[in-house]
């Protein structure tokens, strides 16, 4: 079966850094992506993981551990804009992307 | 490069009516296209994916009669919504895809579209 997990709700506020973990239990595994969305618009593609370790794109960076079935993507210097709901997602063999519920970040100031 | 549209961006209908949904890879020839559903606060579900030329494969739960699926070239696919009730009412959205197999080839997703069924 396809199994995804990721917090529901987080809040931080600007400036900081938070943490959103990911776990997942799927049939077949070709790499992990995290995906932004804004309410009532398409997912923005923020970053792909398919070997274990860290990606860094400023600052957003985003981290696999396949023998764990876990990754986090890190948000760095939180700004307003970033509230918005996270989708962790996996492309298992088959190409067809599975995602999370997402998790829902809300920024203050 | 990589823009995917879709048309309409809004469609409100009556009960019992048919919707299509056009999904477009702009710049690109995309031999994949996925549909995705969602409901209000819950992520993106897949529904079917469609191979260019050949039939959508839907996933459990998803009735192939009631959502039409038309993959007829590499630049366009089509969600038909038969007979329309209240509860189809959600996010449409779709997303394309360059490669076949299993390497990895990044998704485009369409803008999605708002179905609303009165």
């Amino acid at each position: 079966g396809q199994n995804i997990d990721q917090p529901t709700e987080m809040t931080a506020t600007e400036g900081a850094i938070v943490q959103i973990n990911c776990t997942y239990q799927t049939s077949g595994f070709n790499g992990l992506f995290w995906y932004q969305q804004h309410a009532g618009e398409a997912p923005t593609f923020l970053s792909y993981n398919v070997l274990d370790g860290l990606e860094e794109k400023g600052r957003f960076s985003s981290f696999l551990s396949r023998s764990k079935g876990y990754s986090y993507l890190l948000l760095k210097e939180l700004q307003m804009k970033d509230s918005a709901s996270y989708l962790c997602a996996v492309i298992r063999a088959g190409t067809a992307l599975i995602f999370g519920k997402g998790t829902t970040l809300s920024v203050s100031s | 490069g990589a823009v995917v549209s879709q048309h309409p961006s809004r469609v409100i209908c009556k009960s019992g009516t048919s919707v299509k949904i056009e999904c477009r890879s702009l710049d690109f020839q995309a031999t994949t296209m996925f549909w995705y559903r969602q409901f209000p606060k819950q992520s993106l579900m897949l529904m079917a994916t469609s191979n260019e030329g050949s039939k959508a494969t839907y996933e459990q739960g998803v009735e192939k009669d009631k959502f039409l699926i038309n993959h007829a070239s590499l630049t366009l696919s089509t969600l038909t919504v038969t007979s329309a009730h209240p509860e189809d009412s959600s996010f449409y959205i779709c997303s394309a895809r360059e490669g076949r197999g299993f390497s990895y080839n990044e998704q485009f997703f369409g803008p999605g579209t708002r179905l609303t069924v009165l």
